[in-house]
Order: structure tokens, then sequence, then C-alpha cells
């Protein structure tokens, strides 16, 4: 079955304490991006990758970083974390077409900072 | 800057009664136009994409078109299960990231 899996689904974690939020997809999809979805701001990309060792800064990158060593596998990585992170997650992959960027998503990480 | 806005916030709609849901927005050059459905506690389905003035796209009781300014996806007799959040995005010529608006709440009752 084709899918964007995330681990963790759910994490409460604590102010300063290192995390990774792994993504990965079986689609051989060159694009992969995360997004945090917040209240009243709807979705905003944080970071996206148009292959491998290529990765971009999105509209909300600080805090945050990302590698992308293998096609596959997008992780999110926060070095400390603070609650104003505290947000639901989500990644994405797509193929990218001559047309533009249908991505698809994965079931989302909410991620609490205390 | 790309802007996405999208109306109205929330739409409540009884089984049957068909409506519009509108994604208005402003950005230098579209390359695509994004709709996606999510259900609460889901990650976004993508539903179409539209790429140029006058294109429509229809799938089920769904049917989106697109002018220069604004997309509109019209629902036709809905049913309860189409009680989602509708997300709309685009996507600048020359851009590899999609903007998106903060959703459409529609509930559908029986």
């Amino acid at each position: 079955e084709a899918q964007v899996t995330q681990n963790p689904r759910y994490l409460i974690t604590v102010t300063g304490k290192k995390l990774t939020v792994t993504c990965s997809q079986n689609m051989n999809h060159e694009y992969m991006s995360w997004y945090r979805q917040d209240p009243g701001l709807g979705l905003r990309q944080i970071y996206y990758s148009m292959n491998v060792e290529v990765t971009d800064k999105g509209d909300v990158p600080e805090g945050y970083k990302v590698s992308r060593k293998e096609k596959r596998n997008f992780p999110l990585i926060l070095e400390s974390p603070s609650p104003n992170q505290t947000s639901l997650y989500f990644c994405a992959s797509s193929l990218r077409t001559s047309g533009g960027i249908e991505q698809f998503f994965g079931p989302g990480t909410r991620l609490t900072v205390l | 800057e790309d802007q996405v806005t999208q109306s109205p916030e929330a739409l409540r709609l009884q089984e049957g009664e068909s409506s519009s849901l509108n994604c208005s927005y402003t950005v230098s050059g579209l390359r695509g136009l994004f709709w996606y459905r999510q259900d609460p506690g889901k990650g976004p389905e993508f539903l179409f994409t539209l790429y140029s003035a006058g294109e429509e796209k229809e799938k089920e009781r769904l049917k989106a078109t697109l002018t220069k300014k604004e997309s509109f996806l019209h629902i036709t007799a809905p049913k309860p299960e189409d009680s989602a959040t509708y997300l709309c995005a685009v996507q600048r010529t020359g851009a590899n990231n999609l903007f998106f608006g903060t959703g459409t709440r529609l509930t559908v009752i029986p």
C-alpha cells in the first residue's frame, strides 16, 4: 500500500530535550516536505526537499532541522524544543510533475512541549 | 506575497442542500491550485489540481472551478460523509512549495 508514515504519532516532551520525528514514504517520490498545523493559522510549511541532499526552507523554519540522506526518509529534528513548537505536524511526499506538486500526507504527529 | 483566503470559515448544510466553498488567491503567477479534504485527526487528502482559468474538475459530488482570482468547490447534494475541512493551496510559478489557506469546515446534517 502506497503511504507516508510518521513516528511517533503522539509525543509529550519538555523544553530543551532534543527530539526527532521520522517520516518515510514507499512511493519513490522525489519531493518531501514538513508542515505544522495550528488553529487559525492553517498548514504552514517548515522545510521541503526536492531530492536526496537537497533541502530548502519553507515559511516557518526557525527552530527546526531536516536531512535527506535517503530518498524515502525525511526526518524532522527539533534540537531544543520550546512550548511554541507545540503543534500538529504533517509530513508529505509527491511526484514532481510539470503541472505542480500533488502531495500525499502522512497521518500526523501531535507534539506537546511542556 | 502569496495569499489564500477561504470562505466561509464554517458551513452547515442539510443533506442534499448544494452549496459552494470559495478560495480567493493572490499570487504572482499561478502554477497550480490544489484542493484537499481533511478529516479530524487525519492528514489532508488530495482532491484536485487546477492549472488555468476556466478549468473544471469533478469527482463524485464535488466540482472544482478556477478563475484568475478565485476557485470554487461546488458540492452537489451533499451527504453526511462529505463533512470535513476543505483546504485550498496555491503553488506560484517557479516555486517548489505550496501555500495553504486556513480551510472551510463543512458539516452536513442528516
